[in-house]
Parts: C-alpha cells; structure tokens; sequence
C-alpha cells in the first residue's frame, strides 16, 4: 500500500506565483517522521524539512513553508513568489519504526519566467 | 564538511558485467542506505545498514544485487550480473541515529546497461 500520495504529478506556475504540493500520508505508528527533498535537474536529492510526529507546529524558512496536519494526515509545502530555480521534482518522504524513508512519488515542478 | 561521496558518478556497462558501485558516508554517520531511482518505480529503498550490520536488505530486488558494508566509513553495491532494467540511479545515503536526524544524500550513481 501506498504510504506517500503525492497526488501532484505535474504543477506548472509563472513565476512570483504561489504554489502548494500536496502530501497525504498513512501509517499506524505514534511516532514518525515526515520529510521533503527536492530534486533539480542535476539530479542530486536535497534536503529541505524534518518533522516529527509530535510536532504540528508549521515551519517557514524565507519562500518555503509547510503546513502539517496530523488530522488529515498531510505535510504539504508551499512556495511563495515562486522563481524558476524552484523548478524541480519535489519529494515527501515518511519514515516510521523501521527508519528508512518511504517515499512518495513526486511532484514536478516547472516554474516558467 | 564533505557529504555523501559516490562512485562512479556515471557508469555505462554491457549486459552480463559486473557493476559495483562505492560510497562514503558522511564521517561519524552509524546508518547507511542504499536507494535505486527509476520512472517507473520511484525511489525505493534496497539495503540499509546500522553499524555496519545490513538491517533491512528486502528491498533487494534478486539474488544478482548484493550490498557490503566493510567498515564504517566505505559500502558497496554489486550486480552480477547486470541487466538493462538494472539502469537507473543509485543514491547512497547515510544518517546519524537513523530518523531521529536527517538523511543526507549523495549526488547518485547512474547507471546504464546495454
């Protein structure tokens, strides 16, 4: 079963647009942890937030925020004012007793000038 | 501080060869991963190793894949011998204390077989 739906495949925006990816989860564990990696074009996996299970508190750090919510089981990202170097494939990622990360399946994001 | 180290960055092999692919993790780091990217698959997890001891390794798609962790600072991933839906990217990672800390990736290794 899926634990990571990204339901986003693809998100196209203009730039200084803001844009949200979505992230819905699912896991019986109390304690886990909920990531975000971007990858660019070059191709190397970026680490951008941790969050743990006992942490609803929404986290921004300058255009990027994330939103989650242990009620609808969602950690979804927002970019503000969105610029071209945002362009990317942007992964959610879940970790639960076990400690590797289950991933999702994307969203690809092309910011356009 | 250097981060995840692996090698080689691009590796184009016949089918039938044997491929092994290195990694480095970061210094002091006690788990490492071994992750395949593909389209159709995603990112999914082979191995892992905490302390140099393999954890999980059913993520490991066949008997041709086999992962060694020698010492903590070095691993390697094996396929003997490669097919062409072996090719992919293979990312290394490695993390201190598992998921209590953030896991660093390496630049990943892609690979080709014809």
């Amino acid at each position: 079963a899926q634990k990571v739906t990204q339901a986003q495949t693809e998100i196209s925006v203009v730039e200084k647009e803001d844009v949200t990816l979505d992230c819905v989860y699912e896991t019986r564990d109390t304690t886990y942890y909920l990531f975000w990696y971007k990858q660019p074009p070059s191709g190397e996996l970026v680490f951008l937030i941790r969050r743990n299970s006992f942490d609803e508190q929404n986290e921004i750090s300058g255009r990027y925020s994330w939103n989650f919510q242990k009620s609808t089981s969602s950690f979804n990202f927002t970019i503000t004012a969105s610029q071209v170097v945002d362009s990317a494939v942007y992964f959610c990622a879940l970790s639960e007793a076990g400690y590797a990360l289950n991933f999702g399946k994307g969203t690809s994001l092309l910011v356009t000038p | 501080d250097a981060g995840v180290i692996q090698s080689p960055r691009h590796e184009v092999t016949e089918m039938g060869q044997e491929v092994t692919l290195r990694c480095k993790p970061i210094s002091g780091h006690d788990y490492l991963f071994w992750y395949r990217q593909t389209m159709m698959r995603g990112l999914e997890l082979l191995i892992y190793f905490n302390n140099n001891v393999p954890i999980d390794d059913s993520g490991m798609p066949e008997d041709r894949f086999s992962a060694k962790m020698p010492n903590a600072s070095f691993s390697t991933l094996k396929i003997q011998p490669s097919e062409p839906r072996d090719s992919a990217v293979y990312f290394c990672a490695s993390s201190f204390a598992g998921m209590r800390n953030t896991i660093y990736f390496g630049e990943g290794s892609w690979l080709t077989v014809v």
